[in-house]
């Protein structure tokens, strides 16, 4: 079974808008780590933010919020006041307590339309 | 310099060719891995190593050895590779492998292509 599973291969939105993108993830572990990463037509992998599963709180970074629902076992990523600057692939990321490697999903393309 | 530094940027070699893509971390982190990113494709760990030591091997190919020769440097020598190894090899390192929210940081990748 996929750790990650992002269902949006493409998103559109208007620049100023805000976006989420949709990550759920699946583990037995009590104690896991949720990331965002974003990666512009470069190639490099940015990181965005973190979830840790007992924070009490969503993170937040700035125009970057996590919005953290641990019972559905999801960790959707909110961009406030888009930019063009914001068009890039968004890949949410897990990592378990007990492994060494961290799981990625299969992305999601958003484009911020002026 | 800060950050992961990988050179060159891209790469074309034919099937019976011997590269070696380089990787540069300036952070002081302990730990070093390799990834493989196909598209449309979660991106694939190859190889983690953690002071210099390797610990993890996803049944990689033996057409990819890692090598790392400190903690700052890793390298993945290719040789006789498959046109399906085409895709782009992001290298990144963390703090170490123990601390949970310390995360990946990637270097700019190197766009293999081969023929």
């Amino acid at each position: 079974a996929q750790k990650i599973t992002q269902t949006q291969p493409g998103m559109f939105v208007q620049e100023k808008e805000a976006v989420t993108l949709d990550c759920t993830y699946d583990t037995s572990d009590p104690s896991y780590g949720l990331f965002w990463y974003k990666q512009p037509s470069s190639g490099e992998m940015i990181f965005l933010i973190y979830q840790g599963s007992y924070d009490q709180q969503n993170a937040t970074e700035g125009r970057y919020s996590l919005n953290f629902q641990k019972a559905r076992k999801s960790a959707n990523l909110v961009i406030s006041a888009s930019q063009l600057g914001d068009s890039a692939m968004y890949f949410c990321a897990m990592r378990e307590d007990t492994g060494n490697q961290f799981y990625f999903g299969t992305g999601t393309s958003l484009t911020v339309i002026p | 310099e800060t950050g992961v530094t990988q050179t060159p940027r891209h790469l074309v070699m034919g099937m019976t060719n011997k590269k070696s893509l380089k990787c540069e971390q300036h952070l002081g982190h302990n730990a070093m891995y390799w990834y493989k990113q196909s598209a449309k494709k979660p991106l694939e760990l190859m190889f983690v190593y953690s002071l210099e030591e390797r610990v993890e091997n996803n049944s990689v190919p033996s057409r990819f050895s890692p090598e790392c020769p400190n903690s700052s440097h890793l390298f993945l020598h290719l040789h006789t590779l498959q046109p399906e190894d085409s895709a782009l090899y992001l290298c990144a390192s963390s703090q170490d492998l123990m601390t949970q929210n310390s995360p990946l940081h990637f270097g700019n990748g190197t766009r293999l292509t081969v023929t």
